[in-house]
């Protein structure tokens, strides 16, 4: 059980595009999902906590323009990196959980490398 | 700011034998503990997870929690090769946001 998907792994794309990730909860309803971002030798840095049908709640630093994050339903969130630079480069990994006191359970991640 | 510090490695050990990792956190009112493994390009994955304080076994794992003194550990008994990975100590919070260690990488040699 619990089970979280997140697609696509691997994305190389020229600087200025945008780049949509989306993570799922397979087998389970998340009311929460988080989003973390790993530079190398790096611990997880948490960017933006999302919850189902609100605005997703954005950590010191991290611009919510430049990262959009959907939570349309209880299985699904996406997070877009619009017009994404070099120094966006990241492995982006989501989490989710299903009630509070569950821990978190996290997707395989997604390597992002803008040329 | 919330803080988690892990003891620095990398950790070496021999296969067979117990390694052990440490965590400490600064947030008093934390409730949640977890450890979690994450392989070299790979995403987190949950390993364990204790709410109370004292000791609590998974197979050869065990995770101890002192609240009293901040203190939350992992033991991995009869380390095997597949055990080689970084792994994350995370702190919760009431706010059930996660503050993870830097991690402590541990290899096992056969």
């Amino acid at each position: 059980g619990a089970v979280v998907s997140q697609h696509p792994s691997w994305v190389i794309c020229k600087s200025g595009t945008s780049v949509k990730i989306e993570c799922r909860s397979l087998d389970f309803q998340a009311t929460t999902m988080f989003w973390y971002r790993q530079f190398p030798k790096q611990s997880l840095m948490l960017m933006a906590t999302s919850n189902e049908g609100s605005k997703a709640t954005y950590e010191q630093g991290v611009e919510k323009d430049k990262f959009l994050i959907n939570h349309a339903s209880l299985t699904l969130s996406t997070l877009t990196v619009t017009s994404a630079h070099p120094e966006d480069s990241s492995f982006y990994i989501c989490s989710a959980k299903e009630q509070s006191d569950q821990p978190q359970h996290f997707g395989d991640g997604t390597r992002l490398s803008i040329l | 700011q919330k803080e988690v510090e892990q003891n620095s490695g990398p950790l070496s050990v021999p296969e067979g034998a117990i390694a052990s990792l440490n965590c400490t956190y600064s947030d008093r009112v934390s409730q949640s503990f977890f450890w979690y493994r994450q392989y070299s390009g790979k995403s987190p994955e949950l390993i364990m997870s204790i709410y109370s304080n004292g000791d609590k076994e998974d197979g050869r794992f065990t995770a101890q929690l002192n609240k009293a003194s901040q203190y939350v550990s992992l033991l991995i008994r009869d380390s095997q090769p597949s055990d080689s990975a970084t792994y994350l100590c995370a702190v919760g919070s009431n706010d059930y946001k996660l503050s993870f260690g830097a991690g402590t990488t541990v290899t096992v040699r056969a």
